[in-house]
């Protein structure tokens, strides 16, 4: 079946770190795959999306692309702020048929940016 | 509405008691997701709906979990004989048509407390 493993938290960084998240999929078919972010407080919300093998995300800084090889999506950013710690969520979503699936959801990462 | 809706924003119950939690899509959406949201656990797909296909209930944890889609849009997710372990945030989504890369919209979620 389809699912999403990531790398477990948390992550502290101080102010302009580099991140990398790491995220890496099983799928039975051509998936699409994302990145979402929940910040305190506020609800799940998109921050990049790839459709298709070698596409790059990029979205406020955070890139991640879409590697068929290696069945990843990494997400980097080359320097973190304070505002970007929150919830990071790894997703897939995978299409065949006419219905497709539900997008799947890693735990999530916990990132917390220090000044 | 501007986005997805959901009521109660936070719910308290007696174990053993039945609850619905109701959810109101972003209207024209034809998908709709409901996910559960526990500390360390993630995001645990539930349910999902997409336009007249049958659901997909792969993911509801027991019998005493199911959910209904009313005229492809409002959706209630109801929990009979509520235990302690269901304690958790659930989350609704909804999406425009299921095409790969189709974004999720989600709502703010229902807290659910069993005591």
């Amino acid at each position: 079946g389809n699912s999403v493993t990531q790398m477990e938290g948390p992550v502290t960084l101080s102010e302009e770190a580099f991140l990398t998240i790491n995220c890496t999929y099983t799928a039975t078919g051509y998936p699409s795959l994302f990145w979402y972010v929940q910040y305190p407080g506020e609800g799940l919300q998109l921050l990049l999306k790839a459709t298709k093998a070698d596409d790059k995300g990029s979205n406020k800084g955070f890139e991640a692309t879409y590697r068929k090889e290696t069945t990843s999506f990494h997400l980097e950013k080359g320097s973190v702020q304070v505002s970007d710690s929150a919830v990071y969520f790894c997703a897939l979503s995978d299409v065949y048929g006419q219905a497709g699936t539900a997008l799947i959801f890693g735990k999530g990462t916990t990132l917390s940016v220090s000044s | 509405g501007a986005g997805v809706s959901q009521s109660p924003s936070n719910k308290v119950t007696e174990k053993g008691k039945d609850v619905e939690l109701r959810c109101d899509p972003i209207s024209g959406h034809t998908a709709l997701y409901w996910y559960r949201q526990s500390l360390g656990q993630g995001l645990e797909f539930l349910i999902y709906f997409q336009g007249n296909s049958a659901p997909d209930k792969s993911g509801l944890p027991s019998d005493r979990f199911s959910a209904e889609r009313t005229g492809g849009s409002v959706s209630t997710l109801t929990i009979q004989r509520t235990q302690q372990e269901d304690s958790a945030v659930y989350l609704c989504a909804s999406s425009l048509a299921f095409q790969g890369g189709t974004e999720a919209f989600f709502g703010q979620g229902t807290r659910l407390t069993v005591v």
